[in-house]
């Protein structure tokens, strides 16, 4: 168990439908990673938040947003979905420059 | 831009046998190395990480990898495999420019009983 969690485990939608994906980080994390798998694409960065901020962003779509709150869980805001979100959305933290620990993910089945 | 390749996509290795995953990376300074591993349908566990210092990494389940920089390589290995090893694996390197890691395509374990 690494410490992070995510919810729903699995989740099936519809193309065009808005979906959120949320993360709880290790404690005493400030940043927290969202990252998609795909069998075409492998692991794929999407985009990181630190304390609260937007730190850093990967191949992110424009339809897809997150957020860091206060408490540090973070939320994955996927919309206006198509086949091709279809994956594992994983989210993982650290600390500063320390190695990223994974939830056990998010498997997302668009219809 | 930094990278990693794991010329492997699949290996399949005897119950007892040793082993060694390949990777390699491009990365324009020291780099920051790590291995995953993951099981069906679960989450990526970290094995091991490189910062600095000793290039030979101790982590957990037995497996060890070593850095060579003249090589650009870090390679994990295992001196007897268990039934339970099999699963995929993940060689990373960061911190890239946008502080994220870089992901190698993963090498499919397979235990032969």
């Amino acid at each position: 168990d690494s410490g992070v969690t995510q919810t729903p485990k699995h989740l099936i939608t519809a193309t065009g439908q808005r979906v959120t994906l949320r993360c709880s980080p290790r404690s005493g994390d400030l940043s927290v990673y969202w990252y998609q798998q795909s069998l075409d694409q492998g692991l794929q960065f999407l985009i990181q938040y630190y304390n609260g901020e937007e730190r850093a962003k990967g191949n992110i779509l424009e339809r897809f947003s997150a957020q860091q709150f206060p408490d540090l869980h973070s939320e994955l805001n996927l919309s206006s979905l198509e086949l091709g979100d279809s994956a594992l959305y994983f989210c993982a933290s650290s600390e500063p420059s320390q190695a990223q620990y994974f939830g056990p993910g998010t498997r997302l089945l668009v219809l | 831009a930094q990278s990693v390749t794991q010329p492997d996509i699949h290996i399949t290795v005897s119950e007892g046998a040793s082993l060694e995953l390949r990777c390699n990376y491009s990365y324009g300074a020291t780099p920051y190395l790590f291995w995953y591993v993951q099981s069906p349908g679960q989450g990526l566990q970290l094995l091991l990480k490189y910062f600095s210092g000793d290039t030979l990494v101790q982590g957990i389940k037995g497996f060890e990898a070593e850095f060579k920089r003249s090589q650009s390589s870090f390679n994990l290995r295992k001196p007897s495999v268990h039934w339970s090893d099999a699963a995929e694996y993940f060689c990373a390197v960061g911190p890239g420019n946008n502080n994220d890691m870089r992901f190698g395509a993963g090498t499919r374990l397979t235990v032969k009983p």
